[in-house]
């Protein structure tokens, strides 16, 4: 059993750029939620997909987007990069399984420099 | 709204003696509640996780956390600190959303700092 993997590892980009981070998630997991961390705080919920389909938004700007793809895999996209967005961001599986739809397992993250 | 409060930013102790973390939270329903740890540079590793089976938890290394619905509390406990205990908890409360899905708050976290 595989966990849940992020790509890549770190990133470097621009003021106005765009990105696309990537998460495979928990072999048998069908839902992925993404985070972002900064610095010296707690994770903030960005949104969670489950089954290709948005399932629950955070306080994030639609500049956030995201996919899931049928394999469950996951993609976080932003637009317009400001420096505020530098931070690690986290994804997160969970199965659907009664009793653990909410239980996660979280990625390596990936750290984003915006500069 | 549900809400999370970590109630120290650091404990530092020493190795061999308890640990206590503090945590209490704010939920409109009845919440899921976990205990998470983060070492440097690696990921957030699941310790423990209260449903309603049992107020008491216990978790992974050594660790476990009592639910009190009248203190609105899940404190994090460790009968002994080891050197390798040193990390960032995160106390973190789960609701679930009207369409079925969850939502998940975090607090701030609390850095525990472990002495020889």
């Amino acid at each position: 059993e595989t966990g849940v993997t992020q790509s890549p590892t770190h990133l470097i980009k621009t003021r106005g750029q765009q990105v696309t981070l990537r998460c495979s998630s928990q072999s048998g997991h069908n839902t992925v939620s993404w985070y972002q961390q900064a610095l010296g705080q707690g994770p903030q919920f960005i949104f969670q997909y489950y089954r290709e389909e948005e399932n629950g938004r955070g306080n994030f700007p639609p500049r956030f987007s995201g996919l899931q793809f049928p394999n469950y895999s996951s993609e976080l996209n932003v637009n317009a990069l400001e420096l505020d967005d530098s931070a690690l961001y986290l994804c997160a599986s969970s199965s659907g399984l009664a009793g653990e739809t909410d239980t996660q397992y979280f990625g390596p993250g990936t750290r984003l420099t915006v500069l | 709204a549900q809400s999370v409060t970590q109630l120290d930013s650091h404990v530092s102790v020493s190795e061999g003696t308890p640990v206590l973390l503090r945590c209490n939270y704010s939920s409109s329903y009845s919440p899921s509640l976990f205990w998470y740890v983060q070492h440097p540079n690696k990921g957030l590793q699941l310790l423990l996780k209260y449903t309603s089976a049992a107020t008491l938890v216990k978790g992974i290394n050594g660790f476990e956390a009592e639910f009190k619905k009248s203190e609105t509390s899940f404190h994090l406990t460790k009968p002994s600190a080891h050197m390798s205990d040193a990390a960032e908890y995160f106390c973190v409360v789960s609701d679930q959303w009207d369409t079925g899905g969850f939502k998940t708050i975090f607090g701030a976290g609390t850095r525990l700092f472990v002495k020889a």
